[in-house]
């Protein structure tokens, strides 16, 4: 069973702070991909990341693929508010379904 | 098109009852999934579909649960003989498939079940 650890589960920070969230398995995944869910909606795709050691930055968003492809990282530079949300890793492998991490809830106090 | 659509997005029944939720996919994906979430947790797969063929079932969907997709459009997942530990978000999502894309899901607002 594949499965995906992040950590930490909950994170409450001031305005102005930076953070990183981590996703951990002992699986290889072919994709990994990052959503940021509000309460009441669905989760949003914020990025997909494909290739091993890959990084790409989205504004103050930077995210990382491991190089053996088990692993992600989320680092949000200077937190705002409205980054407040459920953060969701996914894998992806041979199977056509995505597994998602067990959340990351992030609180960020003006 | 205005993305994937869940009906209704709240439900309240009595435990035994039985209960049925609609998605309507975005029009050009042929992949259709459904996933449970409790609060806090991610969502846990459950089901899904290539066009009108269910090709996988999560060991999580007793037989009490069932999922359609007739005509390769929209979704029905029903619940028989709800219980409380079915209270949940059921989340559907569509994506577009295809052999050499990362798999991008694109998820409706969430049915929330609430068994009493």
């Amino acid at each position: 069973t594949q499965l995906l650890e992040q950590s930490p589960q909950f994170l409450s920070i001031q305005e102005g702070e930076n953070l990183t969230v981590y996703c951990n398995s002992s699986s290889v995944f072919s994709s990994l991909q990052w959503y940021r869910q509000e309460p009441g909606e669905g989760p949003v795709l914020l990025v997909t990341v494909v290739t091993g050691g890959e990084v790409k930055k989205l504004k103050r968003l930077t995210f990382q693929f491991g190089d053996a492809r088990k692993d992600s990282s989320l680092h949000i530079t200077a937190a705002q508010p409205g980054d407040t949300g459920l953060y969701l890793c996914a894998g992806g492998g041979a199977t056509n379904k995505l597994i998602f991490g067990t959340g990351t809830l992030l609180a960020v106090q003006p | 098109d205005t993305g994937v659509s869940q009906d209704p997005r709240h439900k309240i029944t009595k435990r035994g009852q039985n209960v049925t939720f609609r998605c309507d996919p975005i029009s050009e994906h042929n992949r259709l999934y459904w996933y449970r979430q409790t609060l806090g947790q991610g969502p846990e797969f459950l089901t899904y579909f290539q066009n009108e063929a269910q090709l996988e079932k999560s060991r999580l969907l007793s037989d009490r649960f069932s999922a359609e997709r007739p005509k390769g459009s929209f979704s029905t997942l029903e619940i028989q003989r709800t219980e409380q530990g079915d209270s949940a978000m059921y989340l559907c999502a569509s994506s577009i498939g295809g052999r050499n894309l990362a798999n991008v899901l694109t998820f409706g607002a969430g049915s929330r079940l609430t068994v009493l």
